[in-house]
Formats: C-alpha cells, sequence, structure tokens
C-alpha cells in the first residue's frame, strides 16, 4: 500500500512569490492535515480538510490556504511568501475523525530567499 | 487550546539501556487521546504509541510502553533495551475528543534522543 505522498520534495523560492504544496493520502483516507515544522519549534497545526471541505484551521494569516479534490488529495498554497515561511510542511492523512492517529509523508523542504 | 509540554530538549542514553521521556499536557477535557511520534533523519513522522484517556491501562507496544498519569496529566515513553535506530526526536501529542476542539494533533517541542554504543 502506498503511504502519503509529498511534492516536491523541495522547493526554493523568492520572496513575494507563491508556493504549492501537493499531498496524496493514502487510499481511503478522506482527512488531510497540514502541519508546518520551523526550526525549533516543533510542528504547528496549518489546515485540516475532509471530504473536500476546510474543517480546522491553525493561528495562521490567510496567505495560507489550500484545498482538497474529490480524490481526497491536497494542496498547500503560501502566498507573499516571507523569509519566515521556510521550514519543512508535513502532510498526514487518516480516515475521517480517526481516533488512531494520523500516516505522515516524508515532507516537502520550503526555503524562502 | 491545549499545551502540550516536553521539557528535555534532548536526551541520552546508551544501546541496551533504558530511556524515560516527559511529557505534560494542559487540558480541560475528559475525553482525549495521546500519542508519541518519532522523527528520525528521513523526517518522516511514525506513530510509535496511543493511548485513550479513559482507558487506565498504560499501553505498551514490545520496546515503548508508557506512564499515563491522567490526575498529574503527565504522559512519559519509556524505551526499554535502547537501539541505535531509536536515535530520533521523539513528539508527544494531544488529541481532543471534542468535535467542537477539531481533531487536529497538538504537538510539542519534541525531544531529541541520542543512542550511544
Amino acid at each position: 500500500e502506498a503511504g502519503v505522498t509529498q511534492s516536491p520534495t523541495h522547493l526554493i523560492k523568492t520572496r513575494g512569490q507563491q508556493a504549492t504544496l501537493r499531498c496524496s493520502p493514502i487510499s481511503g483516507h478522506t482527512s488531510v492535515y497540514w502541519y508546518q515544522q520551523a526550526l525549533g519549534l516543533g510542528l504547528q497545526f496549518l489546515l485540516w480538510y475532509d471530504e473536500g471541505e476546510e474543517r480546522n484551521r491553525g493561528n495562521f494569516p490567510p496567505r495560507f490556504s489550500g484545498r482538497q479534490f474529490p480524490n481526497y488529495s491536497s494542496e498547500l498554497n503560501v502566498n507573499a511568501l516571507e523569509l519566515e515561511d521556510s521550514a519543512l510542511y508535513l502532510c498526514a492523512s487518516s480516515l475521517a475523525m480517526s481516533i488512531y492517529g494520523y500516516t505522515f509523508g516524508s515532507g516537502t523542504r520550503l526555503t524562502v530567499v | 487550546a491545549q499545551t502540550v509540554t516536553q521539557s528535555q530538549p534532548e536526551m541520552s542514553v546508551q544501546e541496551a539501556e533504558t530511556v524515560t521521556l516527559s511529557c505534560t499536557y494542559d487540558t480541560s477535557e475528559s475525553d482525549y487521546y495521546l500519542f508519541w511520534y518519532k522523527q528520525p533523519p528521513s523526517r518522516q513522522m511514525i506513530l510509535v504509541i496511543r493511548q485513550e484517556a479513559y482507558k487506565q491501562q498504560n499501553a505498551t507496544e514490545n520496546r515503548f510502553s508508557v506512564n499515563f498519569q491522567k490526575a498529574a496529566k503527565s504522559f512519559s515513553l519509556k524505551i526499554s533495551d535502547s537501539q541505535l535506530g531509536d536515535a530520533a526526536m521523539y513528539f508527544c501529542a494531544y488529541r481532543s475528543g471534542n468535535s467542537n476542539s477539531g481533531y487536529a494533533l497538538n504537538f510539542g517541542k519534541g525531544t531529541s534522543l541520542l543512542v550511544t554504543p
């Protein structure tokens, strides 16, 4: 069974540009979660999508947005990139409202220069 | 929002020895779930063990066990017979059982575990 896949693995962008990160969940999982892992800050919750709808949002500005497609894959968009957006972005998936934790992807390393 | 605190930024253990990683959390909820995740240098987060708050029995998965103290809001991870492959960043996480709080995992800042031969 394929795990959670994220693309690209690495992404370098210039300040002010837009970045698009993609995530494909495990087959059968309808929930997708996005986290930002900046150095020394642990994992910060960004967004939760389930059945195509945004269900919950972390404490991030509106320039962080995303969507979930009918096949449950998801993309995260970061507009007007700032230097402090440089981080590892992790995607995870689960069955809806699962109490058994998530399965994570290996992340996209975003570097803003 | 619930706060998860890992007070040990770094820990070290010798191979074959036992180490305990600490985690405390702050919540007013009675229904919740706790997790330990491991993040090796490959960056992929791996679920180590989970605990339901309503269960008094501590969870165990092979060499990994937890000490869940609900009244003290403490959830420590014990690794027995440590192996070189256990070296990683370990994250404690909290998930509410209340739909109004959302079901996202709330993570601590992690403990870096070094295993020495």
